[in-house]
Protein backbone atom coordinates (compact mmCIF):
# COMPACT_ATOMS: atom_id res chain seq x y z
CA UNK A 1 0.00 0.00 0.00
CA UNK A 2 1.14 3.67 -0.65
CA UNK A 3 1.78 5.42 2.14
CA UNK A 4 1.97 9.32 2.93
CA UNK A 5 2.03 10.39 5.86
CA UNK A 6 2.25 13.99 7.06
CA UNK A 7 4.09 14.86 10.70
CA UNK A 8 1.34 16.37 12.56
CA UNK A 9 -1.87 15.81 12.60
CA UNK A 10 -2.67 19.12 14.35
CA UNK A 11 -0.98 22.35 14.65
CA UNK A 12 -1.06 25.87 16.47
CA UNK A 13 1.02 28.34 15.39
CA UNK A 14 1.41 32.15 16.03
CA UNK A 15 1.23 35.07 13.60
CA UNK A 16 4.26 35.50 12.38
CA UNK A 17 6.57 32.21 13.25
CA UNK A 18 8.16 30.18 10.49
CA UNK A 19 5.93 27.08 10.56
CA UNK A 20 7.10 23.80 8.84
CA UNK A 21 5.40 20.89 7.84
CA UNK A 22 6.86 17.68 6.41
CA UNK A 23 5.62 14.92 4.04
CA UNK A 24 6.74 11.68 3.75
CA UNK A 25 6.22 9.07 0.99
CA UNK A 26 7.18 5.53 0.74
CA UNK A 27 6.65 4.27 -2.99
CA UNK A 28 9.16 5.94 -4.81
CA UNK A 29 6.84 8.54 -6.40
CA UNK A 30 8.37 11.29 -7.95
CA UNK A 31 5.61 13.38 -7.73
CA UNK A 32 4.96 15.09 -4.52
CA UNK A 33 2.26 18.06 -4.01
CA UNK A 34 0.84 20.50 -1.40
CA UNK A 35 -2.99 21.15 -1.51
CA UNK A 36 -4.78 23.64 1.11
CA UNK A 37 -8.81 22.65 1.55
CA UNK A 38 -11.15 24.78 3.06
CA UNK A 39 -14.55 24.52 3.16
CA UNK A 40 -16.24 25.53 -0.43
CA UNK A 41 -13.37 25.65 -2.10
CA UNK A 42 -12.42 22.47 -2.58
CA UNK A 43 -8.54 21.63 -2.73
CA UNK A 44 -5.85 24.30 -4.35
CA UNK A 45 -2.54 23.05 -5.52
CA UNK A 46 0.54 25.42 -3.30
CA UNK A 47 2.84 23.97 -4.81
CA UNK A 48 4.50 20.78 -6.87
CA UNK A 49 7.23 19.07 -7.00
CA UNK A 50 7.90 16.54 -9.96
CA UNK A 51 11.56 15.52 -9.09
CA UNK A 52 14.22 15.91 -6.12
CA UNK A 53 15.50 19.63 -5.83
CA UNK A 54 12.40 20.67 -8.65
CA UNK A 55 9.46 22.66 -7.50
CA UNK A 56 6.66 24.35 -9.16
CA UNK A 57 3.86 27.13 -8.39
CA UNK A 58 0.55 25.91 -8.27
CA UNK A 59 -2.51 27.89 -7.93
CA UNK A 60 -1.76 29.77 -4.52
CA UNK A 61 1.83 30.00 -3.63
CA UNK A 62 2.24 32.91 -2.53
CA UNK A 63 3.51 33.12 1.54
CA UNK A 64 4.66 29.01 0.90
CA UNK A 65 7.92 27.94 -0.21
CA UNK A 66 8.64 24.07 -0.56
CA UNK A 67 11.77 21.77 -0.40
CA UNK A 68 12.41 18.51 -1.80
CA UNK A 69 16.17 17.37 -1.44
CA UNK A 70 15.13 13.83 -1.29
CA UNK A 71 12.96 12.25 -3.03
CA UNK A 72 10.56 10.84 -0.21
CA UNK A 73 10.13 14.11 1.64
CA UNK A 74 8.66 17.16 0.58
CA UNK A 75 8.58 20.04 3.16
CA UNK A 76 6.18 22.93 3.06
CA UNK A 77 7.15 26.13 4.59
CA UNK A 78 5.07 29.03 5.73
CA UNK A 79 7.59 32.19 5.94
CA UNK A 80 5.72 33.90 8.15
CA UNK A 81 2.72 32.37 9.26
CA UNK A 82 -0.67 34.68 9.07
CA UNK A 83 -4.31 33.70 10.16
CA UNK A 84 -5.95 33.38 6.70
CA UNK A 85 -3.53 30.42 6.66
CA UNK A 86 -5.60 28.91 8.90
CA UNK A 87 -6.71 25.87 6.99
CA UNK A 88 -6.30 21.86 6.27
CA UNK A 89 -3.10 20.91 4.67
CA UNK A 90 -2.84 17.93 2.40
CA UNK A 91 0.55 16.09 1.12
CA UNK A 92 -0.19 13.53 -1.86
CA UNK A 93 2.20 11.53 -4.29
CA UNK A 94 2.38 9.98 -7.54
CA UNK A 95 4.08 8.08 -10.24
CA UNK A 96 3.71 8.33 -13.94
CA UNK A 97 3.53 4.58 -13.92
CA UNK A 98 0.08 4.64 -11.78
CA UNK A 99 -2.16 6.96 -14.15
CA UNK A 100 -0.66 10.20 -11.85
CA UNK A 101 -2.98 8.91 -9.61
CA UNK A 102 -2.95 10.63 -6.23
CA UNK A 103 -2.37 9.31 -3.13
CA UNK A 104 -3.12 11.63 0.19
CA UNK A 105 -1.68 11.81 3.48
CA UNK A 106 -3.59 12.37 6.54
CA UNK A 107 -3.69 15.82 6.66
CA UNK A 108 -2.76 18.44 8.96
CA UNK A 109 -5.25 20.87 10.04
CA UNK A 110 -3.07 24.18 11.27
CA UNK A 111 -4.46 27.20 13.14
CA UNK A 112 -2.56 30.37 13.47
CA UNK A 113 -3.75 32.52 16.32
CA UNK B 1 -8.47 29.52 -16.92
CA UNK B 2 -9.55 25.96 -15.94
CA UNK B 3 -12.44 24.86 -14.35
CA UNK B 4 -13.81 22.08 -12.56
CA UNK B 5 -17.39 22.43 -11.98
CA UNK B 6 -19.32 19.84 -9.71
CA UNK B 7 -22.93 19.25 -9.23
CA UNK B 8 -24.60 19.29 -7.11
CA UNK B 9 -22.53 20.75 -4.26
CA UNK B 10 -24.94 19.42 -1.71
CA UNK B 11 -26.95 16.17 -2.17
CA UNK B 12 -29.69 14.52 0.01
CA UNK B 13 -30.03 10.73 -0.88
CA UNK B 14 -32.79 8.81 0.48
CA UNK B 15 -31.87 5.23 0.76
CA UNK B 16 -32.39 2.78 -1.81
CA UNK B 17 -32.65 5.19 -4.77
CA UNK B 18 -30.45 6.08 -6.99
CA UNK B 19 -28.53 9.50 -7.67
CA UNK B 20 -25.85 11.26 -10.01
CA UNK B 21 -23.04 13.52 -9.50
CA UNK B 22 -21.97 15.49 -12.84
CA UNK B 23 -18.01 16.57 -12.72
CA UNK B 24 -17.58 19.11 -15.57
CA UNK B 25 -14.28 19.97 -17.05
CA UNK B 26 -13.29 23.47 -19.38
CA UNK B 27 -10.32 22.26 -20.96
CA UNK B 28 -9.69 18.83 -22.99
CA UNK B 29 -7.51 15.89 -20.62
CA UNK B 30 -8.20 12.31 -20.88
CA UNK B 31 -7.67 11.61 -16.71
CA UNK B 32 -10.19 11.98 -14.67
CA UNK B 33 -10.69 11.19 -11.44
CA UNK B 34 -12.65 10.43 -8.59
CA UNK B 35 -12.43 10.59 -4.66
CA UNK B 36 -13.75 10.24 -1.64
CA UNK B 37 -13.59 12.27 1.70
CA UNK B 38 -15.22 11.35 4.91
CA UNK B 39 -15.39 14.14 7.76
CA UNK B 40 -12.52 14.89 9.22
CA UNK B 41 -10.76 12.16 6.97
CA UNK B 42 -7.98 12.82 4.12
CA UNK B 43 -8.90 11.88 0.58
CA UNK B 44 -9.42 8.01 -0.22
CA UNK B 45 -9.15 7.31 -4.32
CA UNK B 46 -12.25 5.53 -5.78
CA UNK B 47 -11.63 5.80 -9.58
CA UNK B 48 -9.16 6.25 -12.20
CA UNK B 49 -10.52 7.05 -15.90
CA UNK B 50 -7.97 7.30 -18.58
CA UNK B 51 -9.50 7.16 -21.62
CA UNK B 52 -13.04 8.61 -23.27
CA UNK B 53 -15.68 5.96 -22.70
CA UNK B 54 -14.02 4.65 -19.75
CA UNK B 55 -16.26 3.18 -16.90
CA UNK B 56 -15.83 1.53 -13.62
CA UNK B 57 -17.71 0.20 -11.12
CA UNK B 58 -17.13 -0.42 -7.82
CA UNK B 59 -20.38 -1.62 -5.90
CA UNK B 60 -22.91 1.05 -5.45
CA UNK B 61 -21.00 3.34 -7.49
CA UNK B 62 -20.38 3.88 -10.80
CA UNK B 63 -18.11 6.73 -12.85
CA UNK B 64 -17.74 7.11 -16.33
CA UNK B 65 -16.06 9.67 -18.42
CA UNK B 66 -16.98 11.19 -21.99
CA UNK B 67 -13.62 13.51 -23.14
CA UNK B 68 -15.73 14.97 -25.83
CA UNK B 69 -18.47 16.09 -23.59
CA UNK B 70 -15.39 17.31 -21.29
CA UNK B 71 -18.31 15.29 -18.31
CA UNK B 72 -17.67 12.75 -15.82
CA UNK B 73 -20.86 11.20 -13.98
CA UNK B 74 -20.50 9.49 -10.47
CA UNK B 75 -23.76 7.05 -10.39
CA UNK B 76 -24.92 6.04 -7.19
CA UNK B 77 -27.16 2.71 -7.47
CA UNK B 78 -29.48 1.91 -4.21
CA UNK B 79 -27.72 4.44 -1.60
CA UNK B 80 -27.10 3.19 1.61
CA UNK B 81 -26.06 5.31 4.95
CA UNK B 82 -22.30 4.22 4.29
CA UNK B 83 -21.96 6.22 1.02
CA UNK B 84 -22.65 9.62 3.78
CA UNK B 85 -19.66 11.39 1.92
CA UNK B 86 -18.23 13.91 0.07
CA UNK B 87 -17.28 13.18 -2.94
CA UNK B 88 -14.73 15.32 -5.15
CA UNK B 89 -13.46 14.98 -8.85
CA UNK B 90 -10.51 16.10 -10.32
CA UNK B 91 -9.08 16.38 -13.55
CA UNK B 92 -5.84 15.49 -14.72
CA UNK B 93 -3.37 18.46 -16.36
CA UNK B 94 0.56 16.71 -16.74
CA UNK B 95 1.56 15.59 -13.25
CA UNK B 96 -0.97 18.16 -11.22
CA UNK B 97 -4.62 17.42 -10.39
CA UNK B 98 -7.15 20.19 -10.32
CA UNK B 99 -9.92 19.40 -8.05
CA UNK B 100 -13.75 20.53 -8.01
CA UNK B 101 -15.31 21.75 -5.25
CA UNK B 102 -16.94 18.52 -3.94
CA UNK B 103 -20.28 16.80 -3.28
CA UNK B 104 -21.71 16.57 -0.11
CA UNK B 105 -23.70 13.25 0.26
CA UNK B 106 -26.19 12.52 3.28
CA UNK B 107 -28.11 9.48 3.21
CA UNK B 108 -31.51 9.63 4.91
CA UNK B 109 -33.01 6.45 5.75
Amino acid sequence: DVKVTQSSRYLVKRTGEKVFLECVQDMDHENMFWYRQDPGLGLRLIYFSYDVKMKEKGDIPEGYSVSREKKERFSLILESASTNQTSMYLCASSSQFTGFEAFFGQGTRLTVV
Amino acid sequence: ELKVEQNPLFLSMQEGKNYTIYCNYSTTSDRLYWYRQDPGKSLESLFVLLSNGAVKQEGRLMASLDTKARLSTLHITAAVHDLSATYFCAWGNDYKLSFGAGTTVTVRA
